[in-house]
């Protein structure tokens, strides 16, 4: 029944490690999100993706690498992980861009060591 | 440039106390969305409201109220009769349309509601 689901809910690591965060939605969206809160609960888009095709990338490290094999889903790899990237990472989608509101993810914490 | 304050960083009430928590958002595109989203202390996202630029009509929920004013550029949302359970912290967003939408969430307000 979980709209937007993300796996694993918690992720402990250490520094240069590779890792993924896969995302799955079963709304039938269109469109899919990345989004990162850091420890102030500050958030901030990373990656959209509308129909599998890359709409938004935030100036976000290339060592964060999102793949969306279809539309129901939205990976995301990071390599040679860092102390910063320590945060929870969001997971959401919508029906279009505009005016639908997005549904989340649990969130996924991830902690580098 | 786009923007979203929410300048209340925390506020505690006690139950039964109503309580509003301001948005002020920047924004030069005509055309444009907000939003409020609430984050219970499990962490979980949950939409509240949308409305649009056209849109300047109060709306009430139950508990939940939400005034939007174009002229000061504010989305602001109350709570009346706060509950514990309102305890979160709460995000006004604002999704303009940048050659892709992209939705700019403001820092949060923390609301702490004791009993």
């Amino acid at each position: 029944d979980t709209a937007v689901s993300q796996t694993p809910k918690y992720l402990v690591t250490q520094m240069g490690n590779d890792k993924s965060i896969k995302c799955e939605q079963n709304l039938g969206h269109d469109t899919m999100y990345w989004y990162k809160q850091d420890s102030k609960k500050f958030l901030k888009i990373m990656f959209s993706y509308n129909n599998k095709e890359l709409i938004i990338n935030e100036t976000v490290p290339n060592r964060f690498s999102p793949k969306s094999p279809d539309k129901a889903h939205l990976n995301l790899h990071i390599n040679s992980l860092e102390l910063g990237d320590s945060a929870v990472y969001f997971c959401a989608s919508s029906q279009g861009q505009g005016v639908q509101p997005q549904h989340f993810g649990d969130g996924t914490r991830l902690s580098i060591l | 440039a786009q923007k979203v304050t929410q300048a209340q960083t925390e506020i505690s009430v006690v139950e039964k106390e109503d309580v509003t928590l301001d948005c002020v958002y920047e924004t030069r595109d005509t055309t444009y969305y907000l939003f409020w989203y609430k984050q219970p202390p499990s962490g979980e996202l949950v939409f509240l409201i949308r409305r649009n630029s056209f849109d300047e009509q109060n709306e009430i929920s139950g508990r939940y109220s939400w005034n939007f004013q174009k002229s000061t550029s504010s989305f602001n949302f109350t709570i009346t009769a706060s509950q514990v359970v309102d305890s979160a912290v709460y995000f006004c967003a604002l999704r303009i349309n940048t050659g892709g939408f992209k939705t700019i969430f403001g820092a949060g307000t923390r609301l702490f509601v004791k009993a």
